[in-house]
């Protein structure tokens, strides 16, 4: 079957650095993307991955490894409004978005 | 960036009765539309795809006659809560996809849907 796997919870400090991860299997791959979610409000896009590496954007980056099945997201210079699900989702061979349950991050001051 | 418009934003309806969210692709055509349902604290789940003037296809466990789905043109498809009860109580979010461009969802700003 298909599955994408991440932490339900993180907690960091405002300021600094936090990595959430997410690995995958799925019935094909046609890239890894990250979307940002608040309470209440639809995904917004954040990165899209179709190619091993690392995609820097801003205070943004996200890392894929297909070998792995494996993805992050990193986020610096954390700030208080990047409190928020992220969510990381695989979109399989029939080009269907695969959703992981996404990772609520707790930013503190 | 292409925009998908989602109606309404919130609702409130009583239990057995109906309810329609619309889905409208501003400035592009959308051959397909998704449509999710996300409870709290829960990830986004497909219900159902559907390709501008054909039948919807449904995810294992939605039922179709409960949730209609049409998709008359390129630029609207819209989601019909039948019978709502207060389980289908839910942010429902739709999504679009363009032919050309099969690797880009474009989300609509979500519904929430409230039975009483």
């Amino acid at each position: 079957g298909q599955n994408i796997d991440q932490p339900t919870e993180m907690t960091a400090t405002e300021g600094a650095i936090v990595q959430i991860n997410c690995t995958y299997q799925t019935s094909g791959f046609n890239g890894l993307f990250w979307y940002q979610q608040h309470a209440g409000e639809a995904p917004t896009f954040l990165s899209y991955n179709v190619l091993d590496g690392l995609e820097e954007k801003g205070r943004f980056s996200s890392f894929l490894s297909r070998s792995k099945g494996y993805s992050y997201l990193l986020l610096k210079e954390l700030q208080m409004k990047d409190s928020a699900s992220y969510l990381c989702a695989v979109m399989d061979s029939n080009y269907q978005l695969i959703w992981g349950a996404g990772t609520k991050l707790i930013i503190k001051p | 960036g292409a925009v998908v418009s989602q109606h309404p934003s919130w609702v409130i309806c009583k239990s057995g009765t109906s309810v329609k969210i619309e889905c409208r692709s501003l400035d592009f055509q959308a051959t397909t539309m998704f449509w999710y349902r996300q409870f709290p604290k829960q990830s986004l789940m497909l219900m159902a795809t559907s390709n501008e003037g054909s039948k919807a296809t449904y995810e294992q466990g939605v039922e179709k006659d409960k949730f209609l789905i049409n998709h008359a043109s390129l630029t609207l498809s819209t989601l019909t809560v039948t019978s709502a009860h207060p389980e289908d109580s839910s942010f429902y979010i739709c999504s679009a996809r363009v032919e050309d461009r099969p690797t880009e969802a474009f989300f609509g700003q979500g519904t929430r849907l409230t039975v009483v």
